[in-house]
């Protein structure tokens, strides 16, 4: 009940493309989904997040889309750059898991000029 | 501001042996998370603490502990190491309690147990 599933685990585009990265989630009790970029050497940070009474946010370029009944959410990169190219998270939290972040089990983005 | 800052940045041990590792988390912020991460089993769970208390903690066995102090410092112990122990461990800080309250993470230790 505890699992989030990501895919694909690699994706490839071309510059000024649009990547799009999924997850599902199993537990109805999660109540905050999360996105988070890792660069290579770094910490994983914080990218835009969502919450199941919301169907769409965007910020930028990234734009979440949340399915509540489906019980998936997606991360879309519009206009994909070079510099997007890193490895992106889903997670999910709430309910009996407490606090913590339950991670999806990424997907590495390579952004092609 | 400083971020979060994690040291040592690399670490090699011998299995058997223990380890500490340190977080200090950005001025202000009072709870501070820890993660494992390895390719296998992605990013995990070890413990959260908030106020010197921990207040949550993940599936690992008991060699994993940590503790916070009063300057919101934390810092965790791997003992008895083993192989599989090899990992990024991150920690993350948030102003209150709760992911949902926005995570910032250090940029790591990397344990290497030979």
């Amino acid at each position: 009940q505890q699992q989030v599933k990501q895919s694909p685990q690699s994706l490839i585009v071309q510059k000024g493309g649009i990547s799009i990265i999924n997850c599902a989630y199993e537990n109805t009790a999660f109540d905050y989904f999360p996105w988070y970029q890792q660069f290579p050497g770094k910490g994983p940070a914080l990218l835009i997040a969502i919450r199941p009474d919301v169907s769409e946010k965007k910020e930028g370029r990234f734009t979440i889309s949340f399915n509540k009944s489906a019980k998936q959410f997606s991360l879309h990169i519009m206009d994909s750059q070079p510099g997007d190219s890193a490895t992106y998270f889903c997670a999910a939290s709430g309910g009996a898991a407490g606090n913590k972040l339950t991670f999806g089990g990424g997907t590495r983005v390579l952004v092609k000029p | 501001k400083a971020g979060v800052t994690q040291t040592p940045r690399y670490l090699i041990k011998t299995r058997g042996q223990q380890v500490t590792l340190s977080c200090s988390p950005i001025s202000g912020h009072r709870s501070v998370s820890w993660y494992q991460q390895t390719p296998g089993q992605g990013l995990q769970f070890l413990f959260e603490y908030f106020s010197e208390t921990q207040r949550n903690k993940g599936n690992f066995p008991g060699r994993f502990s940590g503790r916070q102090f009063s300057n919101s410092r934390s810092e965790m112990n791997v003992s008895t190491l083993e192989l599989g122990d090899s990992a990024l461990y991150l920690c993350a800080s948030s102003l209150v309690q709760g992911a949902q309250y926005g995570y910032t993470f250090g940029s790591g230790t990397r344990l290497t147990v030979v």
